[in-house]
């Protein structure tokens, strides 16, 4: 079971709808980040979160300590926001961050 | 500056080339970071420098070989590489190592082995 995982794995949405992106992790974290990265791009950091709910834009990234689970959440998708959506933990014991597999969107018109 | 600028953005070398990819912050961060990707995949973890000293090595092969002269700069010299080393190589900063900083990425090298 890898450490960090996200669902779903695809996810196609038109555009105007309400998205969510799911991550769940088994090990003890001090932080999470929420990553956005487009086809063939580098990667930028959307969120990083230690507790509660964090709101850029039409983004909101909410997260749960105790059942060790974070939501993303895309208001009034757009084609834009077609991405890789990367759910990555930042462990407490070692200066590691394990990345999950990713959230493949696409938004269509 | 809040960026993280990497050169070159694409590279295609031969197997007996040696090459360089180049990091650049000047946001004052402290910890620097090589990560290798590989299509549809999540980056993996290759190196760790912390206030310009090597303190992760993920077991990387001797045929990548980090060095940050200052604290601005990180380089990455590739040597022998294989074709399997074509990937995305991307490079991070965080304020220091402690766990409660947040990564700024850079767009990353394309990199193609030929």
């Amino acid at each position: 079971k890898n450490e960090v995982e996200q669902s779903p794995q695809n996810l196609t949405a038109q555009e105007g709808e309400f998205i969510t992106i799911n991550c769940s992790y088994s090990v003890g974290i001090s932080a999470l980040h929420w990553l956005q990265q487009h086809p063939g791009g580098g990667i930028v950091s959307l969120f990083m979160l230690s507790s509660g709910k964090k709101k850029h834009g039409r983004l909101i990234a909410t997260i749960n300590i105790q059942e060790k689970h974070s939501s993303l959440h895309i208001t009034a998708s757009h084609p834009r926001d077609s991405a890789v959506y990367i759910c990555a933990v930042r462990r407490t014991s070692y200066d590691k961050v394990i990345f999950g597999p990713g959230t493949s969107l696409s938004v269509i018109p | 500056d809040t960026e993280v600028t990497q050169t070159p953005k694409h590279l295609v070398m031969g197997m007996t080339n040696k090459k360089s990819l180049k990091c650049e912050q000047h946001m004052g961060h402290r910890a620097m970071y090589w990560y290798k990707q590989k299509a549809k995949k999540p980056p993996e973890l290759m190196f760790v420098y912390s206030y310009e000293k090597l303190s992760i090595n993920e077991s990387v092969p001797s045929r990548f070989s980090p060095e940050c002269p200052n604290s601005s700069l990180l380089n990455l010299h590739l040597h022998a590489l294989q074709p399997e080393d074509s990937a995305l190589y991307l490079c991070a900063s965080s304020q220091a190592t402690g766990a409660n900083y947040g990564y700024t990425f850079g767009s990353g090298t394309r990199l193609t082995v030929v």
